[in-house]
């Protein structure tokens, strides 16, 4: 069963705008992960977030979360085409075992 | 550094059959994983590997696949017999080890069951 489940399913922005993905789950996790799947480039980690984290940077990329609430955010700011991809959210309830979410698909255009 | 390696990347098989899927993981890596991702999904987990011993399978349907490690290095699933919803594709991947570490994914090898 998938645990994680993202919000929108496709999410279709132009160029320098900001694009916002949410993740829900169910059961309580040591830490949840984000990953960008394109053709390219395969399946790709973007961040890491602990269960006792709220909020993490990495370049444009920001990720929040509320574990009171079972959920994740992540946030692209200044898109570009080259973030055209499907974003997966993955949580780990231990054992590094990942439960991936059905994904969001980002349309960036020019 | 290398990245993990896998092979074949396509594989066409009727129903009934049989086929394997190598994967050569990132040298140094202790844990190894294999997910099956089916068209429109997020991957599934279907086994994982600690050195050459297995930590969860609980969503290998074990009537139909198997999946070793031999000396913790390289791994192969197989899959006996196939059938139509078996069409997917198949990631491996590798992480350090267990923990807060990320995990590195293949190419993946997309299988197509006819």
């Amino acid at each position: 069963s998938q645990q994680g489940e993202e919000d929108p399913q496709a999410l279709s922005i132009q160029e320098g705008e900001n694009a916002t993905m949410n993740c829900s789950y169910k059961t309580s996790i040591n830490n949840l992960q984000w990953y960008r799947q394109n053709s390219g480039r395969g399946l790709v980690h973007l961040i890491l977030i602990r269960s006792n984290e709220r909020e993490k940077h990495s370049g444009r990329l920001r990720v929040t979360l509320d574990t009171s609430k079972k959920s994740s955010s992540l946030l692209i700011t200044a898109s570009r085409a080259a973030d055209t991809a499907s974003y997966f959210c993955a949580t780990d309830a231990g054992y590094s075992t990942l439960t991936f979410g059905k994904g969001t698909m980002l349309l960036v255009s020019p | 550094e290398a990245g993990v390696a896998q092979s074949p990347r396509y594989k066409i098989i009727e129903k009934r059959q049989s086929v394997a899927f190598w994967c050569n993981p990132i040298s140094g890596h202790a844990t190894l994983y294999w997910y099956q991702q089916i068209l429109g999904q997020g991957p599934k987990l279907l086994i994982q590997f600690q050195n050459n011993g297995v930590v969860d399978d609980s969503q290998l349907p074990k009537d139909r696949f198997s999946a070793e490690r031999l000396k913790g290095v390289d791994s192969t699933l197989k899959i006996q017999p196939a059938k139509l919803e078996d069409s997917a594709v198949y990631l491996c991947a590798s992480s350090l080890r267990q923990g807060f570490y990320e995990q590195y994914f293949g190419p993946g090898t997309r299988l197509t069951v006819t």
